[in-house]
């Protein structure tokens, strides 16, 4: 199995332009993540789906991010306008979650994203 | 809501030196408690799920443990490539979102 897929490795934009991280999640999990990682703040939950639909998004910081599930192998995270202090590495993760007999997660390689 | 606590922040050891770090958390009803390695550049990586008190588990020089407070991830003489930040979650409840904690950052010298 390939792992968790997440694209791209590093963005580099301006403030105020669309950022948009993908992920492709493992095969035949049916839960997907997505966190931000900072030195301040350490890793935070941005969003949770189970089975496609979102379950928890109370982590998304404000209007500006938006995350989409459409099927089960594809989900992105959006942030429209990008500012500064977006800058962070952005982690997907997926879970066998109830359909395994644990909940453990597993990562991506992440995203590196930087916003001057 | 869970709380997870790790300590020590950051720990040096020399080559062989065994150790241990700390997890202390605050759960309502523990569905699990999750050990991940974290290498600088790189996502966690899954090592351990504990499941309740009592209940231990092992991989190469790492040994998870597991009290009703806390759980300590146990380091047999360490190797420079043991080197990483470990982070600990919990899982409680009817909740499939785990809470980590910040993390220890291990360095192991030569």
């Amino acid at each position: 199995d390939a792992g968790v897929i997440q694209s791209p490795r590093h963005e580099v934009t301006e403030m105020g332009q669309e950022v948009t991280l993908r992920c492709k999640p493992i095969s035949g999990h049916n839960s997907l993540f997505w966190y931000r990682q900072t030195m301040m703040r350490g890793l935070e939950l941005l969003i949770y789906f189970n089975n496609n639909v979102p379950i928890d998004d109370s982590g998304m910081p404000e209007d500006r991010f938006s995350a989409k599930m459409p099927n089960a192998s594809f989900s992105t995270l959006k942030i429209q306008p990008s500012e500064p202090r977006d800058s962070a590495v952005y982690f997907c993760a997926s879970s066998p979650g109830r359909q395994g007999p644990s909940y453990e997660q597993y990562f991506g390689p992440g995203t590196r994203l930087t916003v001057t | 809501e869970d709380q997870v606590t790790q300590s020590p922040e950051a720990l040096r050891l020399q080559e062989g030196e065994s150790s241990s770090l700390n997890c202390s958390y605050t759960v309502s009803g523990l569905r699990g408690l999750f050990w991940y390695r974290q290498d600088p550049g790189k996502g966690p990586e899954f090592l351990f799920t504990l499941y309740s008190a009592g209940e231990e588990k092992e991989k190469e020089r790492l040994k998870a443990t597991l009290t009703k407070k806390e759980s300590f991830l146990h380091i047999t003489a360490p190797k420079p490539e043991d080197s990483a930040t470990y982070l600990c979650a919990v899982s409680s409840g009817g909740s499939y979102i785990p809470t980590f904690g910040r993390g220890t950052s291990l360095i192991v010298h030569p």
